[in-house]
This record gives C-alpha cells, sequence and structure tokens, in this order.
C-alpha cells in the first residue's frame, strides 16, 4: 500500500497569504496524485487531478506541482470561503490511498 | 450537472447488515466506474471498494473484503454496498464516488454528499 505523508497537518493563514501543502509518497506515482477540498458538513471536492490539471470551475488561486513522490498544492492569495481540510490522494494503484489531511484556518 | 445521492444509512448493531444506494444522474452511468469511500467521525478518508462499468472487476480494502459486496444496476443508473457483519470500526460516513475517466483509471471527479452508518449496540 501506498503511504502518503502530507504537511503541515494544520495552518493557520491570513487571507490574501499564499499557502503551500506538501505530500511526499512512500513510492514513485509518477502524476497519478489528486486534491481534494473538505470543508465542513460536507462532502470533498476535486480541485487538482494528475497533479497540476486543475478541475472545471476552480479558481486560478489553486495549483498542484510535483511529480514522481514529491507534490505541492498552493493556494495564492487566500480567500475566507478556502477554509477546509485539503486531502491528496493516489490513484496510481489499488487501494487508492489518502494523506492524513491538512486543516487550513483563517486568522 | 452530475448528481450522486447516497441512501440506505441509519443505526445498526454489531453482526447486523445494511445496504447503502447511491443514484446517479447527469453523466452516463453505464460508462464509468463508481467507488465507495468512506470517513470515520473526525477521520480522514479510506477507500472501501471499486467496481468496473460493466460490472466485470470489483476490488476491496482489506479491511472490509469478505463482508462487503459491491453492485451496479446500469439499467437503473444505481450503485449499492452491501455490508454484512458489521463491526463498531465500520461507523463512518460513506461517500460514493464517479471515477474521472471512462476506463479504470481509480481517481475520482464526484462525490456524492455521504450517508451515514452507525454500528452501535
Amino acid at each position: 500500500e501506498i503511504v502518503l505523508t502530507q504537511s503541515p497537518d494544520f495552518q493557520s493563514v491570513t487571507p490574501k497569504e499564499k499557502v503551500t501543502i506538501t505530500c511526499r509518497a512512500s513510492q514513485s506515482i509518477g502524476s497519478s496524485l489528486h486534491w481534494y477540498q473538505q470543508k465542513p458538513d460536507q462532502s470533498p471536492k476535486l480541485l487538482i487531478k494528475y497533479a497540476s490539471q486543475s478541475f472545471s470551475g476552480v479558481p486560478s488561486r489553486f495549483s498542484g506541482s510535483g511529480s514522481g513522490t514529491d507534490f505541492t498544492l498552493t493556494i495564492n492569495s487566500l480567500e475566507a470561503e478556502d477554509a477546509a481540510t485539503y486531502y491528496c490522494h493516489q490513484s496510481s494503484s489499488l487501494p487508492g490511498t489518502f494523506g492524513q489531511g491538512t486543516k487550513v484556518e483563517i486568522k | 450537472q452530475v448528481q450522486l445521492v447516497e441512501s440506505g444509512g441509519g443505526v445498526v448493531q454489531p453482526g447486523g447488515s445494511l445496504r447503502l444506494s447511491c443514484a446517479a444522474s447527469g453523466f452516463t452511468f453505464s460508462s464509468y466506474g463508481m467507488h465507495w469511500v468512506r470517513q470515520a467521525p473526525g477521520k480522514g478518508l479510506e477507500w472501501v471498494a471499486f467496481i468496473r462499468y460493466d460490472g466485470s472487476n470489483k476490488y476491496y480494502a482489506d479491511s472490509v473484503k469478505g463482508r462487503f459486496t459491491i453492485s451496479r444496476d446500469n439499467s437503473k443508473n444505481t450503485l449499492y454496498l452491501q455490508m454484512n457483519s458489521l463491526r463498531a470500526e465500520d461507523t463512518a460516513v460513506y461517500y460514493c464516488a464517479k471515477e474521472s475517466c471512462g476506463g479504470s483509471c481509480y481517481s475520482y471527479d464526484y462525490w456524492g454528499q455521504g450517508t451515514l452508518v452507525t454500528v452501535s449496540s
């Protein structure tokens, strides 16, 4: 099973600041890495697929990069509505696994 | 627009059974693989099961293998999860999720709103 480790676990950020979340895989997964946003009491929503492809309708301040074992989700100019938990997910092989999540709080 | 609506959750005693359903609309259901993913209260996400678009292949997490069965009825645009021999550790919100590609790519683009399963005596 491929283990995904996110950092940090928690981040408290001021609006308009830049947020960077990293996800490290226990083995190479190419670009089969996806990012989801989950707000309280809601289901996860796809932000970035295959490491760097923005999903339809996602604001341009969200971007992704990386390949192999190291990946990054960047939120440029954070907005209040971005308060959520962010998960990375690998689809390179089953079982699909998720990072433990990064909670982003707005100061 | 893509819609996935889960139902069938509830409270069940340890050792009991439940069947979850996921009604799909807004896309050609019979062309996409589907997954179940769960989330225990206050915890992260755990993949549970996958079924290929035509039902010919099914895969399960080790934690549910032999107890859960995923199935689909393409004529009714509905995905199912039969859960038997339920344990306290199966308590979670269960989400159905649509694959993002027509083949078996194991990535998801849309999720349902979830249905809560509570296993307790």
